[in-house]
Formats: C-alpha cells, sequence, structure tokens
C-alpha cells in the first residue's frame, strides 16, 4: 500500500526556472515530512523537512508548502541549477523514524 | 566527522545463498534503521533499532534479519536469497528515536547487492 503519492516522475527544468514536485500522504499519523536528494550512487540526503503546524518552510532555494487539510505538500527549488539534477524524495512518517517514501521524481536541469 | 558507513559497496550472490550486511552508525549515534530500495522506486523500511534493541518492522518476510551490537554497529542478514532481493540497502542513523531535530536520520551510501 502505497501511502506517499509523489508526481511527477520526471522533470526537466531549465536553468533558473522553477522546480516542484508534488505529494500526497494518506496516514493521518504522519507529523513529519522530509525531502530527500538522492545522487546516483549516493544515499539520500535530507535536504528539507517540515512539521504539519506550519504552512511553509523555505531554505535558500527550497521551500516546502504544506497543506494539512488536503493532506498534501510540495517541493519548489527556485533558480533550479544543474547541478540540483538528482532524484528527489518526498518521504513522511510519525516522529522522525520508520520513514515512508514518495517513488520519487528525477529532474534534469538543463542549460 | 565520518558519515553512516556500510560494507561492503557491492556483492553479488546466487539464490539461496545467505548475506551480512554491516553499518557503523555516525558516532553518538544509537538508533540505526534499514531500508531496501529496488532500482527506479523509493526506499522501503525494513528494521530499526535502538540500544541494541528492536523497535520497528517493516512489511517484509522473516527472512530478513537484524541485530545491533553494543557499539551500536547493526547487521542486516537476508537468508535463502531470491532474484527479488537484489537492491540498494541503507542504513540510516540518528541520535534517538523521536522528539526532536537531534533524531533525523542520516544514511550511509548503501551497499549495492545482486542475486543472480
Amino acid at each position: 500500500q502505497q501511502q506517499v503519492k509523489q508526481s511527477p516522475q520526471s522533470l526537466i527544468v531549465q536553468k533558473g526556472g522553477i522546480s516542484i514536485i508534488n505529494c500526497a500522504y494518506e496516514n493521518t499519523a504522519f507529523d513529519y515530512f522530509p525531502w530527500y536528494q538522492q545522487f546516483p550512487g549516493k544515499g539520500p540526503a535530507l535536504l528539507i523537512a517540515i512539521r504539519p503546524d506550519v504552512s511553509e518552510k523555505k531554505e535558500g532555494r527550497f521551500t516546502i508548502s504544506f497543506n494539512k487539510s488536503a493532506k498534501q505538500f510540495s517541493l519548489h527549488i527556485m533558480d533550479s541549477q544543474p547541478g540540483d539534477s538528482a532524484t528527489y524524495f518526498c518521504a513522511a512518517s510519525p516522529g522522525y523514524q520508520k520513514v515512508t517514501f514518495g517513488t520519487g521524481t528525477k529532474l534534469q536541469v538543463i542549460p | 566527522d565520518a558519515g553512516v558507513t556500510q560494507s561492503p559497496t557491492h556483492l553479488i550472490k546466487t539464490r539461496g545463498q545467505h548475506v551480512t550486511l554491516r553499518c557503523s552508525p555516525i558516532s553518538g549515534h544509537k538508533s540505526v534503521s534499514w531500508y531496501q530500495q529496488v532500482l527506479g522506486q523509493g526506499p522501503q523500511f525494513i528494521f530499526q533499532y535502538y540500544e541494541k534493541e528492536e523497535r520497528g518492522r517493516g512489511n517484509f518476510p522473516d527472512r530478513f534479519s537484524a541485530r545491533q551490537f553494543p557499539n551500536y554497529s547493526s547487521e542486516l542478514n537476508v537468508n535463502a536469497l531470491l532474484l527479488g532481493d537484489s537492491a540498494l540497502y541503507l542504513c540510516a542513523s540518528s541520535w534517538g528515536l523521536a522528539g526532536g531535530s537531534t533524531d533525523t536520520q542520516y544514511f550511509g551510501p548503501g551497499t549495492r547487492l545482486t542475486v543472480l
């Protein structure tokens, strides 16, 4: 049972553009929503995370928007750069453990 | 500071064999979790250990087992390997279980297991 649905599966954005990845969850026990970035051959690295008591969190070029009533959250990458090309996973968990991952979005930023 | 380390990096086994994967957490971290990442998919939770006790188990068959040692390192064992066990096995460590940002999980580079 897929508890975290992620879209799109792949995304091509021009350098300087905005990359947007969307996720939806079902389990209302989830209260921690991290985003991970994974480069080929590497493990996932925590990018940014949010708790449901806030609707938005920004760190540099990365912003999470969170809609608790709709059970949806999204990642916005502003001024996308070729170095941002990677696979991005949204995730959710009760607390900070036993993380349930989405299916991933392969982002390609073209010059 | 050293991050989470895993060994071996790559491993090739045949069906029916047994495999042991190893993980060393970040210094000071007491919790270790294991995830399986099949190619093209997100990681799936297998086990969590804290202070040498199992604190969570995902939806995996009994062929999968794990343990945590007094130094907080961990082993994941898989018996009677199947072709479908081919995946990247990730270990993640955290200081504790829940309650604050210090309990964020940090992932290792993984062990790539190929079952022929």
